[in-house]
This record gives structure tokens, sequence and C-alpha cells, in this order.
């Protein structure tokens, strides 16, 4: 089942330009995570942020963590062409017996053209 | 350290064929994943172990898919007998516990 929900699923922008992608989740979570996917490739992680931190960066990247909205957003800066990609967050909650899942929303497709 | 391996890279079989997929995960790794990606559905969680013990299989689509991890270091999907409609890319993945996940190459399955 999917937790996280991505917005928007499609997103197409100018190189330069910022790029902004939200994520929604239901479930109280350990932490969040944004994978990058370039297409017909694996995911690759790029950021982590746990539940009790509200901004993390990495680079171009800049990620928020709202845990009363359930909502977590990823920006890129200074987009690159190579920037075009499928990007997918993902929730890692803890398990009633401990163990722990990652669960993945359906991505937001990045355009970014030159 | 090599990451997370994955075999084979592409499978294509026929209608009612037998598939196996491998996973050799991270070694110390604790968790090891299981996921499924098509257009339709995105990446779905199938199974995961847990020290080499199977936690979830709620994801896993009907019986015709099974998963065994005989020890830390491997892990296999079976899919008996394979349908058109398994066509996706399987990845596995592999995690120390709290964050941290490693995801293989997959392996891109066509069913025919």
């Amino acid at each position: 089942s999917q937790q996280g929900e991505e917005d928007p699923q499609a997103l197409s922008i100018q190189e330069g330009e910022n790029a902004t992608m939200n994520c929604s989740y239901k479930t109280s979570i350990n932490n969040l995570q944004w994978y990058r996917q370039n297409s017909g490739r694996g995911l690759v992680h790029l950021i982590l942020i746990r539940s009790n931190e509200r901004e993390k960066h990495s680079g171009r990247l800049r990620v928020t963590l709202d845990t009363s909205k359930k909502s977590s957003s990823l920006l890129i800066t200074a987009s690159r062409a190579a920037d075009t990609a499928s990007y997918f967050c993902a929730t890692d909650a803890r398990e009633d017996d401990g163990s722990e899942k990652l669960v993945f929303g359906k991505g937001t497709k990045l355009t970014v053209n030159p | 350290d090599a990451g997370v391996i994955q075999s084979p890279r592409h499978e294509v079989t026929e209608m009612g064929q037998e598939v196996t997929l491998r996973c050799k995960p991270i070694s110390g790794h604790d968790y090891l994943f299981w996921y499924r990606q098509t257009m339709m559905r995105g990446l779905e969680l199938l199974i995961y172990f847990n020290n080499n013990v199977p936690i979830d299989d709620s994801g896993m689509p009907e019986d015709r898919f099974s998963a065994k991890m005989p020890n830390a270091s491997f892990s296999t999907l079976k899919i008996q007998p394979s349908e058109p409609r398994d066509s996706a890319v399987y990845f596995c993945a592999s995690s120390p516990g709290a964050g941290g996940y490693t995801f293989g190459s997959g392996t891109r399955l066509t069913v025919v």
C-alpha cells in the first residue's frame, strides 16, 4: 500500500529555476526519505530527515518536514538538465513488533529543460 | 562494499515458467526488502525480512509469489507459474535499521 503521496505528479521547469515537490503521508514515522530514479535505472538515496527534524540541507537540496501536517517538501535549487528524473518520498515507520519498513509514494516526474 | 547485488539484470520468460530472482544484501544489514515497480502501481513493498525472518509478506500479490532468506547474505524471490502481469522491475534493498536503505539495480522481468 502507498503511504506517501507526491504532488505534483509531473513538473516541467527551465534550467536554473527551483523545483519544489511535496509529499503527504498518513501514519506516524521514524523518518522520511527522498529518492531519485533516472529513467530505467535504480533508486538513489538523496536525503533522510528524522521525525524530530524540521529542515535539512544537502548541496542544492533542501528538505522540510512538518509532522503536524504529515507533509514534507523537497526543494532543488538552481536546477540543471541532469536533475531530470523521478523523485520519490518514502516513509520509514516502526511496526508494532519493533521492525521497520519503507513505503514509497508514486513519485514526481521532474523535467528540467535546457 | 559492492552494494546490494541483484541477478539477473534482465529476465525474459514465457508464461507459466518459474522465475527466480536473487539478491545479496550488504553485509551487516539486518533488513532485506523486496519491491516491485510498475507504471500503474508505482513501487510496492512485497515482503521484508529482519534477521532472515519474514516479517511482513502482506504485499505479496498471491500464492504464486514466494520469498526466502536462507542466510544473511542471500535471498530469493520466486514466481511460479509466471504470468504476463508479473512483468515489472523488481528491486531488492537492505538496511541496517534506522534509515540507511540501499537499493540494488533491479531485475527487469518480462513475461511473454
